[in-house]
């Protein structure tokens, strides 16, 4: 079994809609919970981060995490064509090594 | 202003042939990283040094290795290149301490093994 599970998609919604990514995970040390964008031929770039449980919100995005039931979401609130992007959820329990989803790709329209 | 570089960004090799990968950071950063990207894996870590002297093996180290020359520069080896190396593959850095460390990655290589 993966580390980090997170569906693929690709993810395909109008401009304006909520988006929901997800991410579920085995590990119950990991206590810091991240989601970087990746744009085309370009590196991840980190987006937000959470540690332990809760919420955390920061302009249209907000993440949760769930520790009881080791799942983690981002929400895009009012979603935009330049968020279209690929999204990749990640975790570590102690900054040593990351775990990282295999990231779900995300095309607003227009 | 690229903080983490990577060379070459593109590279075409045959099976059998020995590569290298280059990063070099100017962040000052401590830990360093490859990982490869494939897809539907996602990324994957394949070595990790934590300072010039501390180099540990990730999850699929089998068929790769590294150097660390300096606190800023981090190589990617390939001995002897498979077909199935042929991936995109990041070097990342971080920070050591502090409340968070964001890894921060460079634009990538994508390497192609025929």
């Amino acid at each position: 079994q993966k580390e980090v599970e997170q569906d693929p998609g690709p993810l395909s919604v109008p401009e304006g809609a909520i988006v929901s990514l997800n991410c579920t995970y085995s590990n119950s040390a990991f206590q810091y919970f991240m989601w970087y964008r990746q744009y085309s031929r370009k590196g991840p770039e980190l987006l937000m981060y959470t540690y332990s449980s809760g919420n955390k919100e920061d302009g249209r995005f907000t993440a949760q995490v769930d520790k009881s039931s080791k799942y983690i979401s981002l929400f895009i609130r009012d979603s935009q064509p330049s968020d279209s992007a690929t999204y990749l959820c990640a975790m570590s329990a102690n900054f040593n090594k990351f775990y990282f989803g295999s990231g779900t790709k995300l095309n607003v329209k227009p | 202003d690229a903080d983490v570089t990577q060379t070459p960004r593109n590279r075409i090799t045959k099976t059998g042939k020995r590569i290298m990968l280059e990063c070099s950071q100017t962040k000052g950063h401590d830990r360093m990283y490859w990982y490869r990207q494939d897809p539907g894996l996602g990324l994957r870590l394949i070595y990790y040094s934590f300072d010039v002297k501390d180099i540990n093996k990730g999850e699929i180290s089998d068929g790769y290795s590294v150097s660390r020359q300096a606190q800023a520069k981090f190589s990617l080896s390939l001995e002897s290149a498979i077909p199935n190396q042929t991936a995109l593959y990041f070097c990342a850095t971080s920070e050591t301490g502090g409340a968070f460390n964001e890894q921060f990655f460079g634009p990538g290589t994508r390497l192609t093994v025929l």
